[in-house]
């Protein structure tokens, strides 16, 4: 069963900084990865799909990229809405699997 | 616009049966997708419980050793989570999600918290 490992647990940084966060699967997933934000008290939000893709109405400051084992979520430019907790989810296709990693808590510095 | 709204008991009683239903508005489940159950313990992470599609095949999260069900009524344009033998340990916050291409999540209910306590 794939794991998704994700890095650090914590970041604190300051509003206007660059994010980068960190996602690792313990075998390969291709481009089936997924980024999510999570604010307190509401459901996950998707932002980025099969690796590199915005969803819709996301904005240009969040972008994926990596494919196979490592990937890589980055803000360019922190606002104070960024500040929340950012998960990586990936799918297999046999034995269809959903895995979600253990997620990465942006906190303001 | 898809939205899904979860209902079911907040409390259920040690070793007992839990079942949540989740409705689904602005899209047919007939016609395509999987949909999905995650939950999320207070203070904790996601945990996929498992996806059905609308022609009733499922999978599940195989860490949680079958105590799960999930079935579909497309006449009802609806989807259901069935858990037996229920701990304080399945305590948690329980959405529904439709599971698009079906490699992502793309819209969310809101959640019904069910706490598992005599």
């Amino acid at each position: 069963e794939i794991v998704l490992t994700q890095s650090p647990a914590t970041l604190s940084l300051s509003p206007g900084e660059r994010a980068t966060l960190s996602c690792r699967a313990s075998q390969s997933v291709g481009t089936y990865l997924a980024w999510y934000q999570q604010k307190l008290g509401q459901a996950p939000r998707l932002l980025i799909y099969d690796a590199s893709n915005r969803a819709p109405g996301i904005p240009a400051r969040f972008s994926g990229s990596g494919s196979g084992t490592d990937f890589t979520l980055a803000i360019s430019s922190l606002e104070p809405e960024d500040f929340a907790v950012y998960y990586c989810q990936q799918r297999t296709s046999w034995p269809p699997r959903v895995t979600f990693g253990p997620g990465t808590r942006v906190d303001i510095k | 616009q898809v939205q899904l709204q979860e209902s079911g008991p907040g409390l259920v009683q040690p070793s007992e049966s839990l079942s949540l239903t989740c409705v689904v508005s602005g899209s047919s489940i007939a016609t395509g997708h999987y949909w999905g159950w995650i939950r999320q313990p207070p203070g904790m992470g996601l945990e996929w419980i498992g996806s059905v599609y609308h022609s009733g095949n499922t999978y599940s999260n195989p860490s949680l050793k079958s105590r799960f069900t999930i079935s579909v009524d497309t006449s009802r344009n609806q989807f259901s989570l069935k858990l037996t033998s229920v701990t304080a340990a399945d305590t948690a916050l329980y959405r529904c999600a439709r599971q698009y291409s079906p490699n992502y999540f793309d819209s969310w209910g809101r959640g019904i918290l069910v706490t598992v306590s005599s």
